[in-house]
């Protein structure tokens, strides 16, 4: 089945780590986006990709990072800039009527 | 100022009645999509329906209907004979700045900050 993949669900980071997250889909779409979402808040744009070796900064870009090597993949990296990670975070790729969301991971810094 | 906007930040609503979920956006784009979205306390986003700018009819999926409002700049949700599991957080959202090539969709996508609708008996 035709879907997009984050892992893990679930995370934990110490203070000064860099932890990445992984999001993989088979739709075959070009768009691809990260969110974060902080509790009884909506989702903040990260980071988007709209082609395979290009990225834009989204609203809170700052703290974080991404590659885009291949079409399926677009995994996004918490570096230890980010100073408040604990978050849940959304990977989604668009279609031409939807938008498809992965299950989202859950960061905690311990 | 906000792509996306949510005023409703808490709605209830009885079993079996109607409710509608606002929603306002603003862009200067011709093209452009509106998504509406609910999200469970487990975390996952559930596609319910979409409008796409050049849509005449306002868009249906079973109890969900899409209010369209273009001179407004208006997509509020209705939801008909609401069901206990309807309560959830909404999230209204707009794709901008669309583009098709080689037959895939490109563009920012916007979220507003949801409506926490919950449904008592």
């Amino acid at each position: 089945d035709g879907g997009i993949t984050q892992s893990p669900k679930y995370l934990f980071r110490k203070e000064g780590q860099n932890v990445t997250l992984s999001c993989e889909q088979n739709l075959n779409h070009d768009a691809m986006y990260w969110y974060r979402q902080d509790p009884g808040q909506g989702l903040r744009l990260i980071y988007y990709s709209q082609i395979v070796n290009d990225f834009q900064k989204g609203d809170i870009a700052e703290g974080y990072s991404v590659s885009r090597e291949k079409k399926e993949s677009f995994p996004l990296t918490v570096t230890s800039a980010q100073k408040n990670p604990t978050a849940f975070y959304l990977c989604a790729c668009l279609g031409s009527s939807e938008a498809f969301f992965g299950q989202g991971t859950r960061l905690t810094v311990v | 100022a906000q792509k996306i906007t949510q005023t409703q930040p808490g709605m209830f609503v009885q079993e079996k009645e109607a409710v509608t979920l606002d929603c306002t956006y603003d862009t200067s784009d011709q093209s452009y999509g509106l998504f509406w979205y609910k999200q469970p306390s487990s975390g996952e986003m559930i596609f319910l329906i979409y409008q796409g700018s050049y849509d005449e009819q306002n868009a249906t999926e079973g109890r969900y209907s899409l209010n369209f409002q273009k001179a407004r700049k208006s997509a509020n949700l209705v939801i008909s004979a609401s069901q206990l599991g309807d309560s959830a957080m909404y999230f209204c959202a707009m794709r901008e700045g669309a583009l098709t090539i080689r037959g895939s969709t490109l563009g920012r996508l916007y979220f507003g900050r949801g409506t926490q609708l919950t449904v008592w008996p």
